[in-house]
C-alpha cells in the first residue's frame, strides 16, 4: 500500500519568512495529493490539493508542488503569520477517484515567530 | 447544513466494552472514512466508503467494523475495546463537485479505553 514521508517534522521560521514542507509516497498510482493544517486541539482542514495532472498549484499565500517522476510533492507558504502555526500534513490517495483511500503522513508542526 | 457531526464528543470504556462511533453528513457526499489520530502522530485510516452500500478496510482496520447502508450516515463499531484503541477519532466527508474536491471533518470522538 502507499507509504507517506514528510520532512522536516518541526520547523521554526521567522515571521514573513517562507515555510517548506516536503513529502514523498511510495505508490506511482496515486493521483491525488491533498494538504491539511491542523490546529492545537482542533479537527484537520483542507487547505490546498494538487492532481497527478498538474505540476503546481496557487492560492494566496501557499503553494503546492508535485513532482511525479521523483514521486514527492511539497508545500510552500510565502509571508508567513503568526496564525499559520500549527501541524501540516501532507497525504496521497491511492484510489481510482480522490477520496478512496487518502493515507497521510505524519505531520510537521510549523511554528512562526512574531 | 451541519456539515459532519459525531457523536458522542468523549466516551470513556472499559476493556471488553463494545460501542458504535456514530458520523452523519447533510452534504450528500459520496466519500466518508474515518481515522484514528493518537497523540503527536499523524491520522491513519481505519475504514473508508465510497457510497451507501460500499466499504472497505483502510491501514488499521482491526477491531473495528463499519457499515454504509445510507448516504449520510457511516457509524464505526469497536467490537471488543482495548487500550491500544485509545486515540481520538475524526470522521470525514468527502465528495468532488465541478472538478473541485471538498473534504470536512468531524469535531472528534475522544476516547478512553481503561
Amino acid at each position: 500500500g502507499e507509504n507517506v514521508e514528510q520532512h522536516p517534522s518541526t520547523l521554526s521560521v521567522q515571521e514573513g519568512d517562507s515555510a517548506v514542507i516536503k513529502c514523498t509516497y511510495s505508490d506511482s498510482a496515486s493521483n491525488y495529493f491533498p494538504w491539511y493544517k491542523q490546529e492545537l486541539g482542533k479537527r484537520p482542514q483542507l487547505i490546498i490539493d494538487i492532481r497527478s495532472n498538474v505540476g503546481e498549484k496557487k492560492d494566496q499565500r501557499i503553494a503546492v508542488t508535485l513532482n511525479k517522476t521523483a514521486k514527492h510533492f511539497s508545500l510552500h507558504i510565502t509571508e508567513t503569520q503568526p496564525e499559520d502555526s500549527a501541524v501540516y500534513f501532507c497525504a496521497a490517495s491511492e484510489g481510482k477517484t480522490s477520496y478512496d483511500k487518502v493515507i497521510f503522513g505524519p505531520g510537521t508542526s510549523l511554528s512562526v515567530i512574531p | 447544513n451541519a456539515g459532519v457531526t459525531q457523536t458522542p464528543k468523549f466516551q470513556v470504556l472499559k476493556t471488553g466494552q463494545s460501542m458504535t462511533l456514530q458520523c452523519a453528513q447533510d452534504m450528500n457526499h459520496e466519500y466518508m472514512s474515518w481515522y484514528r489520530q493518537d497523540p503527536g502522530m499523524g491520522l491513519r485510516l481505519i475504514h473508508y466508503s465510497v457510497g451507501a452500500g460500499i466499504t472497505d478496510q483502510g491501514e488499521v482496520p482491526n477491531g473495528y467494523n463499519v457499515s454504509r447502508s445510507t448516504t449520510e450516515d457511516f457509524p464505526l463499531r469497536l467490537l471488543s475495546a482495548a487500550p491500544s484503541q485509545t486515540s481520538v477519532y475524526f470522521c470525514a466527508s468527502s465528495d468532488t463537485r465541478d472538478y473541485q474536491e471538498t473534504q470536512y471533518f468531524g469535531p472528534g470522538t475522544r476516547l478512553l479505553v481503561l
